[in-house]
C-alpha cells in the first residue's frame, strides 16, 4: 500500500503570498494519478487537481500541481482569504490512501 | 449539477447496525462509479468503500473489510452503505463521492455534505 507523506503539518503564510505543499509517496504513484483536495472547516472535500496537474472545473488558476513518480507539490501563487483551508493528497490510482492533510493558516 | 444527498446517519450502540443512502441528482447515476470516503472528529480524510458504475465490483479498505458493505440502486439512483458491528472508531463524518469514470482509475470529482455516525 502507497503511503503518502504531505509537508508542511501547518504553513503560516500571508494574504497575498505563494505557499507550496508536498505530497510524498512511498511508491511510485502509477501514470500520476495523484488528486489535491481543499476542505473548509464544516465543509466537504473540493476536488482541485487530478492527474496530479490537471485543475478541476471552476478551480482558479492560482491552484497548480505539479511533479510525478513520488514527489509532487500543489502550489498556491497568491493566496486569498477563502485558501486558508486543510488541503489533502490522494493516490487514486491504486490503494486510493489520503495524505494527512497540510493545513494553511493565517500568519 | 450534480447533487449528493447523504442520510441514514444517527447515534448507535456498540455492535449494532445502520444503512447510509445517497441519494444522486443531476447524473447519469450508472456511468459513474461511486465511494464512501469517512472523517473522524478532528482527523483526516479514509477511503473506506467504492464500487464500479454497473455495480459488479466493489473495494473496502481493510478497516470496514466485513463489517461496512458497499452497494447501488442505479434505477433509484442511490448508493448504500450497510454498517454492521459498528466500533467506536467507526465514529466519523460519512461523505458520498461521485467518480470520475464508471470503473477505475476514478478521482473523486463530487462530494456530498455528510451525514454523522456516532458509535457510543
Amino acid at each position: 500500500e502507497i503511503v503518502l507523506t504531505q509537508s508542511p503539518g501547518t504553513l503560516s503564510l500571508s494574504p497575498g503570498e505563494r505557499a507550496t505543499l508536498s505530497c510524498r509517496a512511498s511508491q511510485s504513484v502509477s501514470r500520476n494519478y495523484l488528486a489535491w483536495f481543499q476542505q473548509q472547516p464544516g465543509q466537504a472535500p473540493r476536488l482541485l487537481i487530478y492527474g496530479a496537474s490537471s485543475r478541476a472545473t471552476g478551480i482558479p488558476d492560482r491552484f497548480s500541481g505539479s511533479g510525478s513518480g513520488t514527489d509532487f507539490t500543489l502550489t498556491i501563487s497568491r493566496l486569498e482569504p477563502e485558501d486558508f483551508a486543510m488541503y489533502y493528497c490522494q493516490d487514486y490510482a491504486s490503494s486510493r490512501t489520503f495524505g494527512q492533510g497540510t493545513r494553511v493558516e493565517i500568519k | 449539477e450534480v447533487q449528493l444527498l447523504e442520510s441514514g446517519g444517527g447515534l448507535v450502540q456498540p455492535g449494532g447496525s445502520l444503512r447510509l443512502s445517497c441519494a444522486a441528482s443531476g447524473i447519469t447515476f450508472s456511468s459513474y462509479a461511486m465511494g464512501w470516503v469517512r472523517q473522524a472528529p478532528g482527523q483526516g480524510l479514509e477511503w473506506i468503500s467504492a464500487i464500479t458504475g454497473g455495480g459488479g465490483d466493489t473495494w473496502h479498505a481493510d478497516s470496514v473489510k466485513g463489517r461496512l458493505t458497499i452497494s447501488r440502486d442505479n434505477s433509484q439512483r442511490t448508493l448504500y452503505l450497510q454498517m454492521h458491528s459498528l466500533r467506536a472508531e467507526d465514529t466519523a463524518i460519512y461523505y458520498c463521492a461521485k467518480g470520475s469514470d464508471a470503473s477505475r482509475p476514478y478521482y473523486f470529482e463530487n462530494w456530498g455534505q455528510g451525514t454523522l455516525v456516532t458509535v457510543s
